[in-house]
């Protein structure tokens, strides 16, 4: 099973501050990692698809690079409505998530 | 509006069965996979099931392998989840998820409950 670490768990920023959230695969997903956020009592949301790809309607504010095992997330200023669960997830092999980023608004 | 739908979640005792159904609206279910994702109380996303648009490759985590299967009605436009021998560590809110292969249109959930 190829798992996935997120780092860091918290992350507590202020508007219009840079977020890196990072995402780290036991082995190679090639290109396949994609991001989701995840608002409580929501279903999560796909933000980035095949590591840099943004899904339909995401703002631009949001970018994923890496290949391999390591990937990132920036949110390039975040504003109030970013604060959520982000989790990364492979579909290089079968489907693993990681265990998520807590990315607080001060 | 691409729309999906769960259904079928309850409260069960240890042992019992469930039947959770996803359905789509905005578009055709058939022409897409779809995957099932958990998620328990306060924790991350697990994924649960897989399967293909003909049915032809399905798949499961190690964890519902045996216990859990997963079909699908194309004249419904619809997927199912059967749950059997339910256990505790079951209980979550399951989502279906259109797979393109990404996953990138998802229903609200529906909650599972296991517990005497």
């Amino acid at each position: 099973e190829i798992v996935l670490t997120q780092s860091p768990a918290t992350l507590s920023l202020s508007p219009g501050q840079r977020a890196t959230l990072s995402c780290r695969a036991s082995q190679s997903v090639g290109s396949y990692l994609a991001w989701f956020q995840q608002k409580p009592g929501q279903a999560p949301r796909l933000l980035i698809y095949d590591a840099s790809n943004r899904a339909t309607g995401i703002p631009a504010r949001f970018s994923g690079s890496g290949s391999g095992t390591d990937f990132t997330l920036t949110i390039s200023s975040l504003e109030p409505e970013d604060s959520a669960v982000y989790y990364c997830q492979q579909r290089s092999t079968f489907w693993t998530f990681g265990q998520g980023t807590k990315v607080e608004i001060k | 509006e691409v729309k999906l739908v769960e259904s079928g979640g309850d409260s069960v005792q240890p042992g019992g069965s469930l039947r959770l159904s996803c359905g789509a609206s905005g578009f055709s279910l058939t022409f897409y996979a779809v995957t099932w994702v958990r998620q328990a109380p306060g924790k991350g996303l697990e994924w649960v099931s897989h399967i293909s648009t003909s049915s032809d490759t399905i798949y499961y985590a190690d964890s519902v392998r045996g216990r859990f299967t997963i079909s699908r009605d194309t004249a419904k436009n619809s997927v199912y989840l059967d749950m059997s021998n339910l256990r505790a560590e079951d209980s979550a809110v399951y989502f279906c998820a259109r797979t393109t292969p990404n996953l990138d249109h998802w229903g609200q959930g529906t909650r599972v409950t296991v517990s005497s």
